[in-house]
C-alpha cells in the first residue's frame, strides 16, 4: 500500500539519549516534512524538505536535525533528548511542495522522554 | 504560531445532524486545507479550496472561504459516527516558491448514534 511508513511507533527514551524517527515514502512525492502534535497546541512543524538534498527550518527546529540522502526517507534525529521533546511526530509528504495538493501523513511515532 | 484557529473546540451532535466547524486565519493565503484526524492516527487530507474560490463541494463536505473575513468552514452534512474525529484547518505559507503548511488546533466532533 503506497503511502508512508514510520518507525518506531512508540518509544520510552532516556533524557541525554539520541535517536532516530524514521520516515520512509513509496510515492515519489518531492516535499517532506517533520510535524509535532501536543495536546492543546495543535501540530507544529519542525522541519522541511522541498527536494532531495534540501532542508529547511520551521517553526519548532531546536533540538532537531534532518537530512534528505534521496527522495524517500526523511529522517529526523534527536541529538539529546529532553522531556520537553514527549510528544507524538508525524511525518508528511507532498508531491510538489507548492501547496497545490495536500499532504500524505504516516500513523506517527509516540515519543516518551524520561 | 498557529495561522489558523478552529471554533468551536468540541462539538457533540447526533447522527444525522450537520456539522459545522469554523477556521479563522491571520495572513494571506494561497490555499486552505482540511484534515480529518481519528484518535491515535494520522491526519487525512479531505479537501483543498484555493484563494480564488469561494466554496467546494466532496461527497458529504462543504467547504466556504471567505478571504475578506479571513475565515472559512467545512460542514458536513447528514454526520454519522464514522465521522468522529478532529478536524484541523490549515494554511499555506509561501516561501521562495514552496509552501509549508500551518496547522490550527482543531475541532473534536463527537457524533453520537
Amino acid at each position: 500500500i503506497a503511502g508512508i511508513t514510520q518507525a518506531p511507533t512508540s518509544q520510552i527514551l532516556a533524557a541525554g539519549r539520541r535517536m532516530t524517527l524514521r520516515c520512509t515514502q513509496d510515492m515519489r512525492h518531492n516535499a517532506m516534512y517533520w510535524y509535532r502534535q501536543d495536546l492543546g497546541l495543535g501540530l507544529r512543524l519542525i522541519h522541511y524538505s522541498n527536494t532531495a538534498g534540501t532542508t529547511g527550518k520551521g517553526e519548532v527546529p531546536d533540538g532537531y536535525s534532518v537530512s534528505r540522502a534521496n527522495t524517500d526517507d526523511f529522517p529526523l534525529t534527536l541529538a539529546s533528548a529532553v522531556p520537553s521533546q514527549t510528544s507524538v511526530y508525524f511525518c508528511a509528504s507532498s508531491d510538489d511542495g507548492r501547496g497545490t495538493d495536500g499532504y500524505t501523513f504516516g500513523s506517527g511515532t509516540r515519543l516518551t522522554v524520561v | 504560531s498557529q495561522q489558523g484557529e478552529e471554533d468551536p473546540q468540541a462539538l457533540s451532535i447526533q447522527e444525522g445532524e450537520n456539522a459545522t466547524m469554523n477556521c479563522s486565519y491571520k495572513t494571506s493565503i494561497n490555499n486552505l486545507q482540511w484534515y480529518r484526524q481519528n484518535s491515535g492516527r494520522g491526519l487525512v487530507h479531505l479537501i483543498l479550496i484555493r484563494s480564488n474560490e469561494r466554496e467546494k463541494h466532496s461527497g458529504r463536505l462543504r467547504v466556504t472561504l471567505d478571504t475578506s473575513k479571513k475565515s472559512s468552514s467545512l460542514l458536513i452534512t447528514a454526520s454519522r459516527a464514522a465521522d468522529t474525529a478532529s478536524y484541523f484547518c490549515a494554511t499555506d505559507a509561501r516561501n521562495s516558491g514552496y509552501s509549508t503548511l500551518t496547522f490550527g488546533k482543531g475541532t473534536m466532533l463527537l457524533v453520537s448514534p
